[in-house]
C-alpha cells in the first residue's frame, strides 16, 4: 500500500506566475483536503475535495482552486502568485469524510514566490 | 470558532526525561483530537487520536487522553529520546472537513 505522494518537491515562481501541484491519494481513500503551512505556524485549511466535488473551504481567496480526478488524484492551482504564496503545501487523504477518520499527509511541496 | 491551543516552544529536554506539551482546545460540540509530528524537512505524521471523551491515545511511547472537563489533550512520553526531536501539532477535526491544527511545540532533546 503506497502512501500519499506529492510533486514537485520544490517549486520557485515568481510573483504574479500561475503554479500547479500535484498529489495521489493513499489507496482507497476518496477524500483529499489541501493545507498551508507557513514557515513556523501550524498547517492552514485551504479545501477538501470528495468525490471529484468541493466540500469544504477555508479562507483563502478564489485564485486558489482545485480539482480531483476519478482516481483519486488531486491538484491545487494557485493564479497570480503573491510573495505571502511562499510555504509548505500539504495534501492529505482520508478513506471517508467521518470525524473520527484519521487524515494521512503527503511530504509536501516548497513553494518559493520570488 | 473552533481553535487549538498549545504551549510555546521550543522545549527543551535531556534524554529520557519526562515529556509533556499541553494542549488545549476551544470547540462547540464533540471533536476528534489528534496529535502529529513533523521531522525536520517532512510532512506530518499521525501520532496519535482520539475520538471520544475519556479515550486514550498511544503510539510509540506517547499518550494522551480526551478531557473533555477541562478541553485538554496534553501529549506525554515517560523518557524522551534524541530521535524523537520534531514539531508536535496538537489538532481537532470537528466538521466532516478541516483539521484545526495548533501553531505547534518545537521539542530538542539532548543526549
Amino acid at each position: 500500500e503506497t502512501g500519499v505522494t506529492q510533486s514537485p518537491t520544490h517549486l520557485i515562481k515568481t510573483r504574479g506566475q500561475q503554479v500547479t501541484l500535484r498529489c495521489s491519494s493513499q489507496s482507497g481513500h476518496n477524500t483529499v483536503s489541501w493545507y498551508q503551512q507557513a514557515l513556523g505556524q501550524g498547517p492552514q485549511f485551504i479545501f477538501q475535495y470528495y468525490r471529484e466535488e468541493e466540500n469544504g473551504r477555508g479562507n483563502f481567496p478564489p485564485r486558489f482552486s482545485g480539482l480531483q480526478f476519478p482516481n483519486y488524484s488531486s491538484e491545487l492551482n494557485v493564479n497570480a502568485l503573491e510573495l505571502d504564496d511562499s510555504a509548505l503545501y500539504l495534501c492529505a487523504s482520508s478513506p471517508a469524510q467521518r470525524t473520527t477518520d484519521t487524515q494521512y499527509f503527503g511530504p509536501g511541496t516548497r513553494l518559493t514566490v520570488l | 470558532g473552533d481553535s487549538v491551543t498549545q504551549m510555546e516552544g521550543p522545549v527543551t529536554l535531556s534524554e529520557e526525561a519526562f515529556l509533556t506539551i499541553n494542549c488545549t482546545y476551544t470547540a462547540t460540540g464533540y471533536p476528534s483530537l489528534f496529535w502529529y509530528v513533523q521531522y525536520p524537512g517532512e510532512g506530518l505524521q499521525l501520532l496519535l487520536k482520539a475520538t471520544k471523551a475519556d479515550d486514550k491515545g498511544s503510539n510509540k511511547g506517547f499518550e494522551a487522553t480526551y478531557r473533555k472537563e477541562t478541553t485538554s489533550f496534553h501529549l506525554e512520553k515517560g523518557s524522551v529520546q534524541v530521535s524523537d526531536s520534531a514539531v508536535y501539532f496538537c489538532a481537532l477535526r470537528q466538521n466532516t472537513d478541516k483539521l484545526i491544527f495548533g501553531t505547534g511545540t518545537r521539542l530538542q532533546v539532548f543526549p
